[in-house]
């Protein structure tokens, strides 16, 4: 099946700093998402992004489909931004339309 | 409009139990995907509902089941209850047309310890 991995594992930042996350994945999506989940375990949705570029805020992501990668780049960050960012894809071979492979995740903290 | 709900929210279970979790998926949502996070091995999709029929299935043991009636809820049972099923249960819905499946949207989760 697809493959995901997403760098770097663990980011600390002062508030107000920059951060971009990387998805890289291995073979073609149909789907593309960015999840932030929060202390008690919710998945948020910020990004439906197989391909191409969207701003959200102080988010945005973007997905080069062709060299198999999506990077989320977060703006002055804050504190509440802290928690697990996951990327996950659906494609592949055995492409079913639902079954989302899900990265490892990046784990940022945001200090005061 | 409402978002997904899924109860119950916790449960404790006992090895050998059964277990029967919910979820209610957003209004006009008729695919109802279920995953299970854990510590070890991340985030995995158990399995997806459409139109009452179960359409994708991941790589868990028969011992996970599950269902989706006529108003699109689903529930998923686990039979004979393990230590390793203790887990964060997810559920998503979405919209699908076909093998299209729009953004996928997730309930808070249910968490089940079995001791």
């Amino acid at each position: 099946g697809i493959q995901v991995e997403q760098s770097p594992p663990d980011l600390i930042l002062q508030e107000g700093a920059n951060s971009t996350l990387r998805c890289n994945f291995s073979d073609s999506v149909n789907n593309l998402q960015w999840f932030h989940q929060n202390p008690w375990g919710q998945l948020i949705n910020l990004f439906y992004i197989p391909s191409g570029t969207k701003q959200n805020g102080r988010l945005s992501a973007t997905t080069v489909a062709t060299e198999r990668y999506s990077l989320l780049y977060i703006s002055s960050s804050q504190t509440t931004d802290s928690g697990v960012y996951f990327c996950a894809v659906e494609g592949g071979r055995e492409t079913s339309g639902s079954r989302l492979t899900f990265g490892e995740g990046t784990q940022l903290t945001v200090n005061p | 409009k409402a978002g997904v709900t899924q109860t119950p929210r916790y449960l404790i279970k006992t090895r050998g139990q059964q277990v029967t979790l919910s979820c209610s998926p957003i209004s006009g949502h008729r695919s109802v995907s279920w995953y299970q996070q854990t510590p070890g091995q991340g985030l995995q999709f158990l399995f997806e509902y459409f139109s009452e029929t179960q359409r994708n299935k991941g790589n868990f043991p028969g011992r996970f089941s599950g269902r989706q009636f006529s108003n699109s809820r689903s529930e998923m049972n686990v039979s004979t209850l393990e230590l390793g099923d203790s887990a964060l249960y997810l559920c998503a819905s979405s919209f699908r047309q076909g093998n299209v499946v729009g953004s996928q949207y997730f309930g808070p989760g249910t968490r089940l310890l079995v001791l």
